[in-house]
């Protein structure tokens, strides 16, 4: 079964600061890294991703930096808001099938 | 355009009884996954339904099983509830030939377990 390590387990930032979260996975079926997103009470929901033929996936203040020789991806949030203060979830795909496996969540904490 | 559905958002039950949980996909999609996430941890997969099959399983006992209808939606049933069975359950869809894995959830149903 597909491990995900991630890291941090919390983190705090001040406003405008930035964010990194680190992931790394063991090997997978398919090349395929998502980053969830979850508010409490709610459900994960996609915050961006990438397919590694590409290192790097930028959209808005987001940023995935992906690794395959080291099996390890990330996540930048820039320009940190309040409104980011959530729970992030990285993900990979397991070794012989499709089902995602997560990790256990970075709880973010932006201070105004 | 209707996101996943959960139903019910609640629900409290006692050690040894059943509950059913239940789940529409999002329109157009024909994969629905179950997870359970525990306070604290990251989502668990139980198991995914395709073409009304179990197509994966995780590493969950027997006393978790599901099923999927003609409509797509899905249920997932646990028998013999225990009090570690307590935890948020995500219902997740997706298109079953897609690649990407991308997943869409829902918003959960939370079950305590007394």
């Amino acid at each position: 079964q597909q491990q995900v390590k991630q890291s941090p387990q919390s983190l705090i930032v001040q406003k405008g600061g930035i964010s990194i979260i680190n992931c790394a996975y063991e090997n997978t079926a398919f090349d395929y890294f998502p980053w969830y997103q979850q508010f409490p009470g709610k459900g994960p929901a996609l915050l961006i991703a990438i397919r590694p033929d590409v290192s790097e996936k930028k959209e808005g203040r987001f940023t995935i930096s992906f690794n395959k020789s080291a099996k390890q991806f990330s996540l930048h949030i820039m320009d940190s808001q309040p409104g980011d203060s959530a729970t992030y979830f990285c993900a990979a795909p397991s070794s012989n099938d499709y089902k995602l496996s997560f990790g256990a969540g970075t709880t973010v904490t932006v201070r105004a | 355009d209707a996101g996943v559905t959960q139903s019910p958002t609640h629900l409290i039950k006692t050690r040894g009884q059943q509950v059913t949980l239940r789940c529409s996909p999002k329109s157009g999609h024909d994969t629905v996954s179950w997870y359970q996430q525990a306070l604290g941890q990251g989502p668990q997969f139980i198991f995914q339904y395709y073409e009304e099959e179990e197509r994966q399983r995780g590493n969950f006992p027997d006393r978790f099983s599901g099923h999927q209808f003609p409509n797509y939606s899905s249920e997932l049933n646990v028998n013999a509830l225990l009090l570690g069975d307590s935890a948020l359950y995500l219902c997740a869809s997706s298109l079953g030939d897609s690649d990407t894995g991308e997943l869409f959830f829902g918003e959960g149903s939370r079950l305590t377990v007394l």
